[in-house]
């Protein structure tokens, strides 16, 4: 299976600075049709869980341009410019290329 | 607006079964695969199992696999996990969400599953 290693567990960032969480996976996410099948998302206590990046930089529809997706093969990005109190939240990749599908460990955005 | 709404989840002792459903609103449910993902206790995120528009394609992780079983019922709107054997390592928060262009894009609120004697 692929494995998909986020180096950061935690992260300490403060309001108006730019953060980059990393994701690294075991082989390529570049499939034929010329997409990468690594998406983001974003978990709040209380919240659903909120897809923010697909195909690797492609924003979902209303997330704002702060979030930024960028990458390929084996190395993706997701950076939050101008970091936002509610921004703070974790986040995790998800590869979808091959089953079974599966996620990064998770960072964890905190203020300082 | 999408909205997935699970059900069915609660306290079950290991080795009995449980039956999740997860209602569909907001998009034309028959034209959207549909997933179970989970997440333990203050751990990440697992896929568990996918099941295309039609109920042609199903795929299960292999932590689940023979044990539990994903189906959807499209006049209902209505996604289901039928959970047996269950185990104490099952204990999560399960989430539905519908998958597109690739992703799962819209997820539910979750619903938790403790086993526990």
């Amino acid at each position: 299976q692929i494995t998909l290693t986020q180096q950061a567990e935690s992260l300490w960032v403060s309001p108006g600075e730019k953060v980059s969480i990393t994701c690294r996976a075991s082989q390529s996410l570049l499939y034929t049709d010329g997409k990468h099948y690594l998406s983001w998302y974003q978990q709040r206590p209380g919240q659903t869980t909120k897809a923010l990046i697909y195909h690797a930089s492609i924003r979902t529809d209303g997330v704002p341009t702060r979030f930024i997706g960028s990458g390929s093969g084996t190395e993706f990005t997701l950076s939050i410019e101008d970091v936002q109190p509610e921004d703070i939240a974790l986040y995790y990749c998800l590869q979808t290329l091959k089953k079974p599908w599966t996620f990064g460990g998770g960072t964890k955005l905190e203020l300082k | 607006e999408v909205q997935l709404v699970e059900s069915g989840g609660g306290l079950v002792q290991p080795g009995r079964s449980l039956k999740l459903s997860c209602l569909a609103s907001g998009f034309t449910f028959s034209n959207y695969g549909m997933n179970w993902i989970r997440q333990a206790p203050g751990k990440g995120l697992e896929w568990v199992a996918s099941i295309s528009s039609s109920s042609s394609y199903i795929y299960y992780a292999d932590t689940v696999k023979g044990r539990f079983t994903i189906s959807r019922d499209n006049a209902k709107n209505t996604l289901y996990l039928q959970m047996t054997s269950l185990r104490s390592e099952d204990t999560a928060l399960y989430y539905c969400a519908r998958f597109d262009d690739g992703y799962p894009d819209y997820w539910g609120q979750g619903v938790m599953v403790t086993v526990s004697s």
